[in-house]
């Protein structure tokens, strides 16, 4: 199995901060990497897919980079809506994985 | 607009089985995987499993093969997962996905509850 792995685990930051979350595979994934918003309560929402494609009706100031087995989301200016769980996610093997999360919070 | 619902779940005792579904809309069913995604209380998210357009082809976590089957039903936009020999550490909001390799959208999910 393909193991991902998010640093930081947790993330305090203000608003207006520019924030860098990274993740890591164990193995080459190419840029089979997406990226997920999870608000307290809610499904996942995509956010970045194909490692650096912004998904439809996201905020610009989410961009994400990256290829074979390094990888970042840069949120640009942190806004309140975007304190939450970011999760990465691989799907160029079978099991499918997801990176542990990192929570971002308020400073 | 597409849309997911997520329906089925409940208290179950361990050992015992419950089906869950999930209805789509807004989107032609038939021509896309759709997954099974599952997240234990004040945890991450786990993949649990995914099935090819027609059915043909159905991949599972190691934790849930032999325990859970997925099915679909693309005359009635229908996704199910059918978990058998239920344990505690079953116990999850289980969400469904339509996959693209990347997962969207996601239904509101549903939760499970292993316990006696």
């Amino acid at each position: 199995d393909i193991q991902m792995t998010q640093s930081p685990p947790s993330l305090s930051a203000s608003i207006g901060d520019r924030v860098i979350i990274t993740c890591r595979a164990s193995q080459s994934i190419s840029t089979y990497l997406d990226w997920y918003q999870q608000r307290p309560g809610k499904a996942p929402k995509l956010l970045i897919y194909s490692a650096s494609s912004l998904q439809s009706g996201v905020p610009s100031r989410f961009s994400g980079s990256g290829s074979g087995t390094d990888f970042s989301l840069t949120i640009s200016s942190l806004q309140p809506e975007d304190f939450a769980i970011y999760y990465c996610q691989q799907s160029y093997s079978i099991p499918i994985t997801f990176g542990q999360g990192t929570r971002l919070e308020i400073k | 607009e597409m849309q997911l619902v997520e329906s089925g779940g409940g208290l179950v005792q361990p050992g015992g089985s419950l089906r869950v579904s999930c209805a789509a809309s807004g989107f032609i069913f038939r021509d896309y995987w759709m997954s099974w995604v599952r997240q234990a209380p004040g945890k991450g998210l786990e993949w649990v499993a995914n099935i090819k357009q027609d059915g043909s082809e159905k991949y599972y976590v190691a934790s849930v093969t032999g325990r859970f089957t997925i099915s679909r039903d693309n005359a009635n936009n229908s996704l199910y997962l059918q978990m058998n020999s239920l344990r505690a550490e079953d116990t999850a909001v289980y969400y469904c996905a339509k996959e693209e390799a990347w997962f969207d959208p996601w239904g509101q999910g549903t939760l499970v509850t292993v316990s006696s």
